[in-house]
């Protein structure tokens, strides 16, 4: 049981340059999430996945896109990268069925654009 | 639109007590969570309160006040392993969605 995976952990891009981030859990959780951290900040949600096939907008979802591709996986695309989006990028999953609505994090992405 | 407030540091010595608290502004309401982070690493998971009241983790416990719009997070018996950023979230929509405070470093001292 692997619980949340991210890849990669690392990657520097230049300006302009494209990349997508690769999130899968394997606890069969129905809602999934991107976050990104800046330094010394807290975590602000990019996007969100209620279920499979649906998506929705976070606080700042202005530059990404995301594919929900089946229940496991989630992208995240970076279409055009810029410095601003230099960051650490969490995903994330949960359940809504416990009480606790208690979110799993991966190890996150450390992302860099020069 | 939703904003928490939380101390950006707090220093405190191996056994001792910290509180950290958390006051929050959110046009909904559904629950105040606790996260820590070390270094380096994801946030993890410790609590979440929903109701008015104390709940009681081991050596961490976590309180919640919604008619304040105030919680807090209480660290017993501080060891180094503590040492930490800690992280409230309100959850303010009936699906999952969270909005993080900026964080606490707490730093424990031999």
């Amino acid at each position: 049981n692997a619980g949340v995976t991210q890849t990669p952990k690392f990657q520097v891009l230049k300006t302009g340059q494209s990349m997508t981030l690769q999130c899968a859990q394997d606890m069969n959780h129905n809602s999934m999430y991107w976050y990104r951290q800046d330094p010394g900040m807290g975590l602000r949600l990019i996007y969100y996945s209620a279920s499979e096939g649906t998506t929705d907008k976070g606080e700042v979802p202005n530059g990404y896109n995301v594919s929900r591709l089946n229940k496991r996986e989630f992208s995240l695309r970076l279409e055009s990268a810029a410095p601003s989006q230099t960051s650490v990028y969490f995903c994330a999953s949960s359940d809504l069925a416990g009480s606790s609505y208690e979110q799993y994090f991966g190890p996150g992405t450390r992302l860099t654009v020069t | 639109g939703q904003s928490l407030e939380q101390p950006s540091e707090v220093t405190a010595v191996e056994g001792a007590i910290v509180q950290i608290n958390c006051t929050y502004q959110t046009s909904g309401f559904y629950g105040l969570s606790w996260y820590q982070q070390h270094d380096g690493g994801a946030p993890t998971f410790l609590s979440y309160n929903a109701l008015d009241g104390l709940e009681e983790k081991g050596r961490f416990s976590s309180f919640l006040s919604r008619s304040d719009s105030y919680g807090y997070l209480l660290l017993q018996e501080l060891q180094m392993k503590d040492s930490a950023s800690y992280f409230c979230a309100v959850r303010w929509a009936a699906g999952n969605k969270l909005t993080f405070g900026g964080g606490t470093r707490v730093l424990v001292k031999p």
